[in-house]
């Protein structure tokens, strides 16, 4: 069965790096691209990028252009999303989902909370 | 590119239907058929329900029905259940080759 499997939660002071893993199960992994959404807390979903695990190629939304890399290891079937200068407004939950079958996002990671605080 | 527009909340009793409306532009839900519907439950993970407008993964159920005219789609749930309370989300891929999400919708059963 199809698993995305995220890292654990984080906690970072503001200007700090994070840098979320999602590890994928149960399909090839280069051949589903993989969207990153995050969610502040009571907040609705906000794309972030997404990265076809093949190629390397990236997409990033324009607010987090230049703060955002995503970037993969195709031997461990994982991908990465790192997100740099914290700021407290960073405060949220990060998921990766694989994009499927008419560009939907069809499986989704358990979420990895990411806590920025001083 | 911004948000998709849907209603913060609507309710409706059980076995009653309720629709969820999400409204974008030409350039998203107008322009194309890649939009889907997730549903998400506190502190999980969201789940896709409708993909490509109208269609259902394998295991969702059919009480779930997805369609679109012009610049707004809509998200149908007919006999409604409680296990239905949930935060709804539409989503459309763009024309600037990114996704766009709406707001959400909190559907309460009363």
């Amino acid at each position: 069965q199809v698993q995305l499997v995220q890292s654990g939660a984080e906690v970072k002071k503001p200007g700090a790096s994070v840098k979320v893993s999602c590890k994928a199960s149960g399909y090839t992994f280069t051949s589903y691209d993989i969207n990153w959404v995050r969610q502040a807390t009571g907040q609705g979903l906000e794309w972030m990028g997404w990265m076809n695990p093949n190629s390397g190629n990236t997409g990033y939304a324009q607010k987090f252009q230049g703060r955002v890399t995503m970037t993969r290891n195709t031997s461990i079937s994982t991908a990465y999303m790192e997100l740099s200068s914290l700021r407290s407004e960073d405060t949220a939950v990060y998921y990766c989902a694989r994009v499927g079958v008419l560009l939907a996002n069809d499986y989704w990671g358990q979420g990895t909370l990411v806590t920025v605080s001083s | 590119q911004s948000a998709l527009t849907q209603p913060a909340s609507v309710s409706g009793s059980p076995g009653q239907s309720i629709t969820i409306s999400c409204t974008g532009t030409s350039s998203d839900v107008g322009g194309y058929n890649y939009v889907s519907w997730y549903q998400q439950h506190p502190g999980k993970a969201p789940k896709l329900m409708i993909y490509d407008v109208s269609n259902r993964p394998s295991g969702v159920s059919n009480r779930f029905s997805g369609s679109k005219s012009g610049n707004t789609a809509s998200l149908t749930i007919s006999g409604l259940q409680a296990e239905d309370e949930a935060d709804y989300y539409c989503s459309s891929y763009t024309s600037s080759s990114i996704w766009v999400f709406g707001g959400g919708t909190k559907l309460t059963v009363l």
